[in-house]
């Protein structure tokens, strides 16, 4: 157990409204991602954090915004959320130097209506 | 930029036979890593196992292990003596160089049917 948590679980919401998803962490990790998950396409990159006020892109990173501004919390901010972004929408946390590997929150699964 | 393959949408296999899991990647990283992550029904994203590049020794995890083949870019997952708790859908991930961002295939679904 990663000690990584994201709220809400579940959320329903209407086209044109903004949304915001957090992810986090008990461990002080420094590195932090959003992905998202749709059949098909298996895991994709959203934005990634490296630090405290560190963040960049990924690959589906359009409608999106992040915001770090505690080690703890990681947040996904969907500005004008539109049907395109429902999806699951996981957190990960990669371990201290020397670790590769990521580990992952338990996911938020959001419909836009 | 790196590419993940898994050439087998779905595979489905008998409780306690052996199963073979494909996956292929492109990089031209000389230092990466491998991994295979599980998702069963309850969506949580499970690390399986891991491989360093570096390493030429096949990775081992109980009843899980790869095949690494470098040159062939090759990664394949072998699950022995199935059992009805591996129903998931396997991810087959890199990373390479500096670079810490995972890039994931498509995914297989694997049943293990009683």
């Amino acid at each position: 157990d990663a000690g990584i948590t994201q709220s809400p679980r579940h959320k329903v919401t209407e086209t044109g409204t903004p949304v915001t998803l957090r992810c986090h962490q008990t461990e002080n990790h420094r590195y932090m991602y959003w992905y998202r998950q749709d059949p098909g396409h298996g895991l994709r990159l959203i934005h990634y954090s490296y630090g405290v006020k560190d963040t960049d892109k990924g690959e589906v990173s359009d409608g999106y915004s992040v915001s770090r501004s505690k080690t703890e919390d990681f947040l996904l901010t969907l500005e004008s959320a539109t049907s395109s972004q429902t999806s699951v929408y996981f957190c990960a946390i990669k371990p201290g130097q020397g670790s590769y590997e990521q580990y992952f929150g338990p996911g938020t699964r959001l419909t836009v209506t | 930029a790196q590419t993940v393959t898994q050439s087998q949408p779905e595979m489905s296999v008998q409780e306690a036979e052996t199963v073979t899991l494909s996956c292929t990647y492109d990089t031209s990283e000389n230092n990466y890593y491998l991994f295979w992550y599980k998702q069963p029904p309850s969506r949580q994203m499970i690390l399986v196992i891991r491989q360093e590049a570096y390493k030429q020794q096949n990775a081992t995890e109980n009843r899980f292990s790869v095949n690494f083949q470098k040159a062939a870019k090759s990664f394949s997952l072998k699950i022995s003596d199935s059992q009805l708790g591996d129903t998931a859908m396997y991810f087959c991930a890199f990373i390479g160089g500096s670079n810490y961002k995972l890039t994931f295939g498509k995914g297989t679904l694997l049943t293990v049917n009683p």
